[in-house]
């Protein structure tokens, strides 16, 4: 159990687009969703935390007008980056907190997507 | 905001012997230490976790161990086999509801040589 989705898993765009990526909890609800960026070789860093129902809280330096957050159901979240530019090149990642029970403290995470944009 | 530091970047241990990666925290408040396995271009992958209540948990060849006081926490995986070779990253947070954010470590490459 506890499996979380992701899509596309990669995607190239170009610069001035936007790109929607999807995150899914297959089995499970989830009420808190992160998303997370990771650069090469580097670690995983937190962009914004989604809350269902309600406005994502975004990390110190993440552009919320830039990178848009909607969690419009206990098991979808998507994150849209808008008018991309090639430093938003990165591989984005996707957790779901479990609500049950011990679970509740663990983070299952998407298998990521990698966005390229030219 | 929490700070955790990862040591060390990289480390490479014959096949059969032991690995230990040891990481620091900042904010006593922390109370949740998860470490997560990530194989490259692969989703991280919970393999062990720690709650400040114990200072020890062992499953198998893989083990955490918590010193609150130090404000640090290793994992030990012992009988290393190929298939461990992966970027391992601890993390840290405080569990409680509406702030479970976790803050990750730098992350260490291990490598297993046959």
């Amino acid at each position: 159990g506890a499996v979380v989705s992701q899509h596309p898993s990669r995607v190239i765009c170009k610069s001035g687009t936007s790109v929607k990526i999807e995150c899914r909890s297959l089995d499970f609800q989830a009420t808190t969703m992160f998303w997370y960026r990771q650069f090469p070789k580097q670690s995983l860093m937190l962009m914004a935390t989604s809350n269902e129902g309600s406005k994502a809280t975004y990390e110190q330096g993440v552009e919320k007008d830039k990178f848009l957050i909607n969690h419009a159901s206990l098991t979808l979240s998507t994150l849209t980056v808008t008018s991309a530019h090639p430093e938003d090149s990165s591989f984005y990642i996707c957790s779901a907190r479990a609500n049950w029970g011990l679970a509740r403290y663990e983070q299952y995470f998407g298998p990521g997507t990698r966005l390229t944009v030219t | 905001g929490e700070n955790v530091e990862q040591h060390p970047s990289t480390l490479s241990v014959q096949e059969g012997d032991s690995a230990v990666i040891k990481c620091t925290y900042s904010d006593s408040a922390s109370n949740y230490f998860p470490w997560y396995k990530q194989e490259l271009g692969k989703r991280p992958q919970l393999i062990i976790d720690i709650r400040s209540n114990v200072g020890e948990k062992k499953d198998q060849r893989i083990a955490v161990t918590l010193n609150k006081t130090a404000k640090h926490f290793s994992l030990h995986i012992t009988e290393t086999q190929p298939e461990d070779s992966a970027v391992y990253f601890c993390a840290a947070s405080i569990q409680d509801f509406g702030n479970e954010k976790l803050t990750f470590g730098t992350g260490t490459r291990l490598t297993i040589i046959p």
